[in-house]
């Protein structure tokens, strides 16, 4: 049973940096597409950005200026780096992996709130 | 960007009924499309891929068609586990946008 987990901190201020990670248990890291996700409260789905199998990545393009994905291969790990952050990063984001860029397998979910 | 356009909004149908949920890209994304289901406080789950492809472990009383710009997704009789929001993505272009979801629920 594939199980992601993901982590971090879950209240920021204005102009700090969100930083995340998550990670793959029961399953393979490698040869996946990996996605994060974020849904504000009571709104949608906002697909922020994803890492393909060779290591190449994409964001949406408001967000490309502020984002980064890096993975780390030894820890099966993968990390979202989001800097100057204001209320309106307020959400809960989902790492989520892919075989193809579909989304198979999803994380808990971690809820980051900015607020002064 | 692709923009994805869901309706209706929000359903209400009895149990049983058969439910219809429409997805209209912006631009021709071929195949390219996925459906997800949101119960609420929980991650998505994957329902269909590649439009009509039916993600293994998921009710075969769900079924995606659809392919260039206009796409469905059919509940054929509808169950009080169904209750969520379902969204729509496409995979052709990136940023690999979603629709605004549509929230169903039992009348």
């Amino acid at each position: 049973q594939v199980e992601i987990q993901q982590w971090g901190a879950g209240l920021l201020k204005p102009s700090e940096t969100l930083s995340l990670t998550c990670a793959v248990y029961g399953g393979s890291f490698s040869g996946y597409y990996w996605t994060w996700i974020r849904q504000p409260p009571g709104q949608g789905l906002e697909w922020i950005g994803e890492i393909d199998p060779r290591g190449s990545s994409n964001f949406k393009s408001s967000l490309m200026s502020r984002a980064t994905i890096s993975v780390d291969a030894s820890k099966s790990q993968l990390s979202l780096n989001l800097t100057s952050v204001t209320a309106a990063d307020t959400a809960v984001y989902y790492c989520s992996r892919g075989f193809g860029s579909f989304l198979e397998d999803w994380g808990q979910g971690t809820l980051v709130t900015v607020s002064s | 960007d692709i923009e994805m356009t869901q309706s209706p909004s929000s359903l209400s149908a009895s149990v049983g009924d058969r439910v219809t949920i429409t997805c209209r890209a912006s631009q021709n994304v071929g195949a390219h499309l996925n459906w997800y289901q949101q119960k609420p406080g929980k991650a998505p789950n994957l329902l269909i891929f590649a439009a009509s492809s039916l993600q293994r472990g998921v009710s075969s009383r769900f079924r995606g068609t659809g392919s260039g710009t206009d796409f469905t997704l059919t509940i054929s009789s509808l169950q009080p586990g169904d209750v969520a929001t379902y969204y729509c993505q496409q995979t052709h272009f990136t940023p690999r946008t979603f629709g605004q979801g549509t929230k169903v629920d039992i009348k």
